[in-house]
């Protein structure tokens, strides 16, 4: 199974900074790479696919880059709505495997 | 406007089963392939199974192979997840997930529905 790992496991961020987070496959999935925000008690949603497309209605503050193993999500400028914790999703090859997750908390 | 809505979650002992339901709405049901992903308490995400648009093939962890069954009612736009031989650490939210296109990621979500295994 290809592992996916998380860094950080939590932050800490003041509304207007830049949050960067990376997530490491155990092998090279190409752009097989997709996030996710959840809020506590709703569904995930789906914000970067492939990598580093921006799914429909998603802000632009977010973006997703990486290929092969090492992968970052970006929020360019943090929002008071994007206090969730994060997930990365490898779709290249079954079984599909998330991330343990990033939560971002209000500093 | 795609909806998802999960039914038949609640208690059940370890060793018992349990099915549950996903009645979709908003896209054409057969074009897609559908899977099951569960959160445990506290926990983060876990993918528990997959299936193609047409039925024809699926797709499991080791966690649950042999013990959950999923299936596919295009005609009535349902998904069902089958959970035989329940455990105590199968405890989870489980959410039905539409993907993009045959493969994942998952685009569109249920609310979840909450599964207990528990004396």
């Amino acid at each position: 199974d290809i592992q996916m790992t998380q860094s950080p496991s939590s932050l800490s961020a003041s509304v207007g900074d830049r949050v960067t987070i990376t997530c490491r496959a155990s092998q090279s999935i190409s752009t097989y790479l997709n996030w996710y925000q959840q809020k506590t008690g709703k569904a995930p949603k789906l914000l970067i696919y492939a990598a580093s497309s921006l799914q429909s209605g998603v802000p632009s503050r977010f973006s997703g880059r990486g290929s092969g193993t090492d992968f970052t999500l970006t929020i360019s400028s943090l929002q008071p709505e994007d206090f969730a914790t994060y997930y990365c999703l490898q779709s290249y090859t079954t079984p599909w495997t998330f991330g343990q997750g990033t939560k971002v908390e209000i500093k | 406007e795609v909806q998802l809505l999960e039914s038949g979650g609640g208690l059940v002992q370890p060793g018992g089963s349990l099915r549950l339901s996903c009645v979709v709405s908003g896209f054409t049901f057969s074009n897609y392939g559908m899977s099951w992903v569960r959160q445990a308490p506290g926990r983060g995400l876990e993918w528990v199974s997959g299936i193609t648009g047409s039925g024809g093939s699926t797709y499991f962890p080791s966690s649950v192979k042999g013990r959950f069954t999923i299936s596919r009612d295009n005609s009535k736009n349902t998904l069902y997840l089958q959970m035989n031989s329940l455990r105590v650490e199968d405890t989870a939210v489980y959410f039905c997930a539409k993907h993009q296109d045959y493969d994942p990621p998952f685009d569109y979500w249920g609310q979840g529905s909450l599964v207990t295994v528990s004396s």
